[in-house]
């Protein structure tokens, strides 16, 4: 059975930082590019990044660029998100989604941002 | 960008009956390859996004024959051939073959009436 966990979210502050942590098992992990997938409350979905099997390409919806950084660790079979310069808009639920077609979700990790 | 729109974005539909969701793309979604990358999703109250339907027309794992996905180009159909309880939620389409970045539609509410 393949499980997704996020971790790492919370209440920040605007322009504070969080990362967030998505452990991955019963998944080839390393044979697969990882995506983040936010919903802002009571919104739709909004794909925020992507990165390749082995972290050779990142992608970002520009909203994020130069804030938001995905990376992983292949040995942990683990999804990383540093987001930094954070703001009130970046307030959602944030997904860990396998591969870019979406195949299997985590329960997702709650961000607020707000003073 | 590719813009996915939806229709429509409230559906009330009985128990037992059918329904349909539209999903149109701003350009067409077959990829250089000749392959579409179109998918379907399901959000129940209170749950995860899971995928219904991948590459048009291709039923995920577990899901119920009931739910069937159709089109090419840039119109695309999903299809409940009868409307259980368990259907309500909101249903979005997806794009990647003209990625990144990924795009959703804005999302169909699936009500019992």
């Amino acid at each position: 059975e393949v499980q997704l966990v996020e971790s790492g979210g919370g209440l920040v502050q605007p322009g504070g930082s969080l990362r967030l942590s998505c452990a991955v098992s019963g998944y080839t992990f390393n044979n697969n590019a990882m995506t983040w997938v936010r919903q802002a409350p009571g919104k739709g979905l909004e794909w925020v990044a992507t990165i390749l099997r082995d972290g050779s390409g990142k992608f970002y919806v520009g909203s994020v660029k130069e804030r938001f950084f995905i990376s992983r660790d292949n040995s942990k079979s683990t999804l990383f998100l540093q987001m930094n310069t954070l703001r009130a808009e970046d307030t959602a639920i944030y997904y860990c989604v396998t591969g870019h077609w979406l195949d299997y979700w985590g329960q997702g990790t709650l961000v607020t941002v707000s003073s | 960008d590719v813009v996915m729109t939806q229709s429509p974005l409230s559906l009330p539909v009985p128990l037992g009956q059918p329904a349909s969701i539209s999903c149109r793309s701003s350009q067409s979604l077959v990829g250089s390859d000749g392959n579409t990358c179109f998918h379907w999703f399901q959000q129940r109250p209170g749950h995860s996004p899971r995928r219904l339907i991948y590459r048009v027309s291709n039923r995920d794992s577990g899901v119920p024959d009931r739910f069937s996905g159709s089109g090419s180009g840039t119109d695309f159909t999903l299809k409940i051939s009868r409307v259980e309880a368990e259907d309500v939620g909101v249903y979005y389409c997806m794009q990647c073959t003209h990625w990144p970045p990924i795009t959703f539609g804005q999302g169909t509410r699936l009500e019992i009436k």
